[in-house]
This record gives structure tokens, C-alpha cells and sequence, in this order.
């Protein structure tokens, strides 16, 4: 059972608004949050993260919003710029002895439209 | 990013060959990951190191050996793979500190394809 899920698969904006990606988790103990971004032929790349004692972390045009009660956070990207478009992860974290490890969703697709 | 980087990019291999994938980081990390990505899926961790110690292993088949000779370097050793390995195979890096949060970060892949 997926512990991590990016409900939506695809993601189409015009450039210039908002983009709200979404993930919800399962897990309680998670405690760290990330997002990354993927281009093709490339690895995913760190893009923002939130601790799980925070609501809120903001990084330029990226803010990552937690609901801890609902298990669910969102990357905001405004605005959005078509260099943006790219699969974006969201990752969670949990330890297993003294080892991170880390959770992936599926991604979404984020298409920017010029 | 060139902090972590990962050999060869391309993989085509018979089910009989033995092969290695390289991967090496030049973060000052104490920890490395090999994650498969196939399609359709979640990346899913493989192994994990801790300061050259294998600390997990996920149930991955034998047909796959990680080796860590340092804390720089992580090979992945490939032998008598099966067609459903075919995927993109990731090499990640992270500085363990419980006391703070720090992201792992990942190299480019190798693209596995076995025939």
C-alpha cells in the first residue's frame, strides 16, 4: 500500500499563475517533507522541504504548506514560468533504525503554458 | 548538480552478463542510496549505506550485490538479471544528522535495459 500518493498525474497552468501540487501520506511518523523536480534524462533535483513541526516554508516563488491532522502537504509555485514544467516528486521521511529513509509518490506531471 | 555522478548512463545487458553500475559523490556525505525507478512506479530504496555500513536492504533479489568501498564511491554489481529489472536505477547521497534535516541528492540515473 503506497504510503505516499500524488493523486494527480498531470498538472496544466498558464504561465504567470498559480501551480498547487498536492500529496497526501499515511504514515504518522514521518517527520521531514521534500519535493523535488525532475527533468528528463536527468535525477530529481531538491527543491523545497518542510519539517513535520512546521506548517509552512516558503523559498522564493516555492512554498510548501503541511496539514498535519490531514496528512497533506502542497507545493505553490507563483508565478509559474514555462522552465517550471517538469515531473515533481514528494518525498517523506522516516527512520528505520539509524537510517533515513525516504518515500516517493508517483509524481505529477507540471506542464507551464507560455 | 555534479555532486553526485553516476556511470555508465546507458546499460543494454543479456540476462547471463554480469556488469556494475558506479556511482560516486563529491558532497562530503556519510550516506548513499541506490533507488530503482520503473516505469510507472515510485522510486523504490534499494540499499542504504551509513558511513560504509549497509544498513538496509528491502528485500532486493540477490542478483543485485551494493558495494561500498568508502564513503565516496557505491557500486551496484548486476549478475543474471531478469527482463522486469529493466529501470532506471538511481544513486542518492545525504549527510545524516538527526539533529537538523538535510535532503539526499541525486545523481542522474542509469538506464538498465535487459534483453
Amino acid at each position: 500500500d503506497q504510503q505516499v500518493k500524488q493523486n494527480s498525474p498531470s498538472l496544466s497552468v498558464q504561465e504567470g499563475r498559480i501551480s498547487i501540487l498536492n500529496c497526501d501520506y499515511t504514515n504518522s511518523m514521518f517527520d521531514y517533507f521534500l519535493w523535488y523536480k525532475k527533468y528528463p534524462a536527468e535525477g530529481p533535483t531538491f527543491l523545497i522541504s518542510i519539517s513535520s513541526i512546521k506548517d509552512k516554508n516558503e523559498d522564493g516563488r516555492f512554498t510548501v504548506f503541511l496539514n498535519k491532522s490531514a496528512k497533506h502537504l502542497s507545493l505553490h509555485i507563483v508565478p509559474s514560468q514555462p522552465g517550471d514544467s517538469a515531473v515533481y516528486f514528494c518525498a517523506a521521511r522516516a527512520w528505520e533504525g539509524g537510517s533515513e529513509k525516504l518515500v516517493f509518490g508517483k509524481g505529477t506531471k507540471l506542464t507551464v503554458n507560455p | 548538480e555534479t555532486g553526485v555522478t553516476q556511470t555508465p548512463r546507458h546499460l543494454v545487458m543479456g540476462m547471463t552478463n554480469k556488469k556494475s553500475l558506479k556511482c560516486e559523490q563529491h558532497l562530503g556525505h556519510n550516506a548513499m542510496y541506490w533507488y530503482k525507478q520503473s516505469a510507472k512506479k515510485p522510486l523504490e530504496l534499494m540499499f542504504v549505506y551509513n558511513f560504509k555500513e549497509q544498513t538496509e536492504n528491502n528485500s532486493v533479489p540477490s542478483r543485485f550485490s551494493p558495494e561500498c568501498p568508502n564513503s565516496s564511491h557505491l557500486f551496484l554489481h548486476l549478475h543474471t538479471l531478469q527482463p522486469e529489472d529493466s529501470a532506471l536505477y538511481l544513486c542518492a547521497s545525504s549527510q545524516i544528522d538527526r539533529a537538523g534535516n538535510q535532503p539526499q541528492h541525486f545523481g542522474d540515473g542509469t538506464r538498465l535495459s535487459i534483453l
